[in-house]
């Protein structure tokens, strides 16, 4: 079946520096992709969105473009903040109305 | 504009109790979805409601039933409880089924099972 893999984490970087968050997914037609984000003891929250194939999304410095040639949706951010710690879902939905949402990203920015 | 409100923010349960779990969704929003968060997980998908009426479940056992209200509020109900059901439950609300839509989510109920 259709499926996401997204890297793996815990990722630990020092304040201003590059975040690459890899995400890929086995199927093609997606109507749309999303990144998610969710901070301490909050719930999901979107953080970007890509409606269209070579569409863009961006969102508080983070942007991630929907790449349908690599079947990827990397997210990026050229200079990550402690504020930026949080855990990042790459999900896009199943084939239906119902996100699919992996284990996650745990991002942890040192200052 | 209200956002989705969730209620109890917490609770702590014993084995073989019942629970029930509210969300108020967004205002406008008609479909409502729930999801099961264990500690240093992802989501799981429970269920969905769509007009008071459940469009889709994932691989959760009966026991987890759920209500959505006229006004689109909705219930998670989780009868006989498990040690593993220990989590944090999250509800999402969005408008329509199509997910190209964004979820909304709620900051969540953490259930504790002793």
């Amino acid at each position: 079946g259709d499926s996401v893999t997204q890297m793996e984490g815990p990722v630990t970087l020092s304040e201003e520096a590059f975040l690459t968050i890899n995400c890929t997914y086995t199927a093609t037609g997606y109507p749309s992709l999303f990144w998610y984000v969710q901070y301490p003891g909050e719930g999901l929250q979107l953080l970007l969105k890509a409606t269209k194939a070579d569409d863009k999304g961006s969102n508080k410095g983070f942007e991630a473009t929907y790449r349908k040639e690599t079947t990827s949706f990397h997210l990026e951010k050229g200079s990550v903040q402690v504020s930026d710690s949080a855990v990042y879902f790459c999900a896009p939905p199943q084939r239906g109305q119902n996100f699919v949402f992996g284990p996650g990203t745990r991002l942890s920015v040192l200052p | 504009e209200t956002g989705v409100t969730q209620s109890p923010t917490h609770l702590i349960k014993t084995r073989g109790q019942q629970v029930t779990l509210r969300c108020s969704s967004q205002s406008g929003h008609n479909t409502v979805s729930w999801y099961q968060q264990a500690l240093g997980q992802g989501p799981q998908f429970i269920f969905q409601y769509y007009r008071e009426e459940e469009n889709g479940r994932g691989n959760f056992p009966p026991r987890f039933s759920g209500l959505q209200f006229p006004n689109y509020s909705s219930e998670l109900n989780v009868n006989a409880l498990e040690l593993d059901d220990s989590a944090l439950y999250l509800c999402a609300s969005s408008l329509g089924l199509v997910a190209t839509g964004e979820l909304f989510f709620g900051e969540g109920s953490r259930l504790t099972v002793l």
